[in-house]
């Protein structure tokens, strides 16, 4: 079993949807919880972060981490075309020294 | 001014060549890293420096061998390509390890170099 897995999509959802994105990871020791955001030919930028379980909220994104079950999610509000992107969960490994991040999501947004 | 900056952000090369990728970070950052990004988008880590000491290495061939000359700086030196290794290959730094200390560490990414093996 992978230690972060994703649904690599594709998503499309209409302009003002709400997006759910989704993972789940398998290490119960994670502690960290991430979601970057890949536009096209660019390098993953950070969109949020979350520490052990709870909610978090920045805008129209909210992350949700439940760790009972080992999910982990993304919500994004009234989407948007420039929301169009990949969508990476990550977690850092137990020594802290590395990101795992899932396969990634294809979003798009269509106007 | 630009965080991570890597060079080239393209290279195309023949099997059997050897090339480099360098990378450098202006935020003053103890850490760096190299990660791959297959085709499908899978970005995994390969290697990470702290203080340019490598402190993980990831399941690579020893084809690939990284080099930090100063804190600022990492680059990565690859033998013999082969086409499987054409990927984008992302550089990235934070301010000490990941999870240090129970903070959490942001990792800034570079803009990737992505390298076509023919």
């Amino acid at each position: 079993q992978k230690e972060v897995e994703q649904d690599p999509g594709p998503l499309s959802v209409p302009e003002g949807a709400i997006v759910s994105l989704n993972c789940t990871y398998s290490n119960s020791a994670f502690q960290y919880f991430m979601w970057y955001r890949q536009y096209s030919r660019k390098g993953p930028e950070l969109l949020m972060y979350t520490y052990s379980s709870g909610n978090k909220e920045d805008g129209r994104f909210t992350a949700q981490v439940d760790k009972s079950s080992k999910y982990i999610s993304l919500f994004i509000r009234d989407s948007q075309p420039s929301d169009s992107a990949t969508y990476l969960c990550a977690t850092n490994n137990q020594a802290g020294t590395a990101l795992i991040f899932g396969k990634g999501t294809t979003l798009s947004v269509s106007s | 001014d630009t965080a991570v900056s890597q060079t080239p952000k393209y290279l195309v090369t023949q099997m059997g060549n050897d090339k480099s990728i360098k990378c450098e970070q202006n935020l003053g950052h103890d850490t760096m890293y190299w990660y791959k990004q297959d085709s499908k988008k899978f970005l995994k880590i390969m290697f990470s420096y702290n203080n340019k000491e490598l402190i993980i290495n990831e399941t690579v061939p020893n084809r690939f061998s990284p080099k930090s000359p100063d804190k600022a700086h990492l680059n990565l030196h690859i033998n013999s390509l082969e086409l499987g290794d054409s990927a984008v290959y992302f550089c990235a730094s934070s301010q000490a390890r990941l999870a240090s200390g129970g903070r959490w560490r942001e990792q800034y990414f570079g803009p990737g170099t992505r390298l076509t093996v023919t």
